[in-house]
């Protein structure tokens, strides 16, 4: 069974810090790595996708990838009241490219 | 570019009826289709998945099914709905890199 944890939050940060998001998955041959942000009553929407070791940056989101430790994260820099959302962890695997998602984190950026 | 379209966006059915979701991909050809299911508050679940026509796989036992007639069309059926159906229905298709992109989903409430 493919397993694919985050942090269920909420998280709380201030408008301008840096929120932190975190993903671990059980799966060692997966080899594709995304973060959605789900708006409430909306679709998800791809942010960020990552497939090898290390940082892969793009504006104010970085996300990092270590696939010793099974570990996905995501940073927001600058966050801002409008990244207030669900954010989702994907991993994926299989002969037909299938996702796995996490549960998904809540976060809230207070003005 | 691509398109991805879900009908209808809202659907209220009693227990017992039918169920009939439609998913239309446009601007690619041959895509990977995928159905999830989100339960209120929760993550994605993956349904069912198919890599070309007639060419389904089920991942989880329930009483959906699915059938793709043509190359872009993804059909999700049920001949009688239970309660736990409700949820919010998204179809998906595959990209060149293995990220999915979510069609905007149909809300299913069964009363």
């Amino acid at each position: 069974q493919k397993e694919v944890e985050q942090n269920s939050g909420p998280l709380s940060v201030p408008e301008g810090a840096i929120a932190s998001l975190n993903c671990t998955y059980s799966d060692r041959g997966s080899q594709s790595f995304f973060w959605y942000r789900q708006y409430s009553g909306k679709s998800p929407e791809l942010i960020m996708s990552i497939y090898s070791n290390g940082d892969k940056e793009d504006g104010r989101f970085t996300a990092q990838l270590n696939k010793a430790s099974q570990y996905v994260s995501l940073l927001i820099r600058d966050s801002q009241p409008s990244d207030s959302a669900t954010y989702l962890c994907a991993v994926g695997s299989g002969s037909a490219r299938q996702l796995t998602f996490g549960s998904g984190t809540q976060l809230t950026v207070l003005p | 570019s691509q398109t991805i379209h879900q009908w209808p966006a809202t659907l209220v059915q009693p227990v017992g009826s039918p169920l009939s979701l439609e998913c239309t991909v446009e601007g690619t050809s041959n895509p990977n289709l995928y159905w999830y299911r989100q339960a209120a508050g929760r993550g994605l679940q993956l349904l069912f998945y198919s890599v070309g026509i007639g060419q389904i796989s089920s991942e989880v036992p329930q009483n959906l099914s699915a059938s793709r007639p043509q190359d872009r069309q993804f059909i999700l059926s049920s001949k009688k709905l239970l309660l736990s159906d409700s949820g919010f229905y998204l179809c998906a298709w595959t990209g060149p890199v293995d990220e999915q992109f979510f069609g905007p989903g149909t809300r299913l409430t069964v009363l």
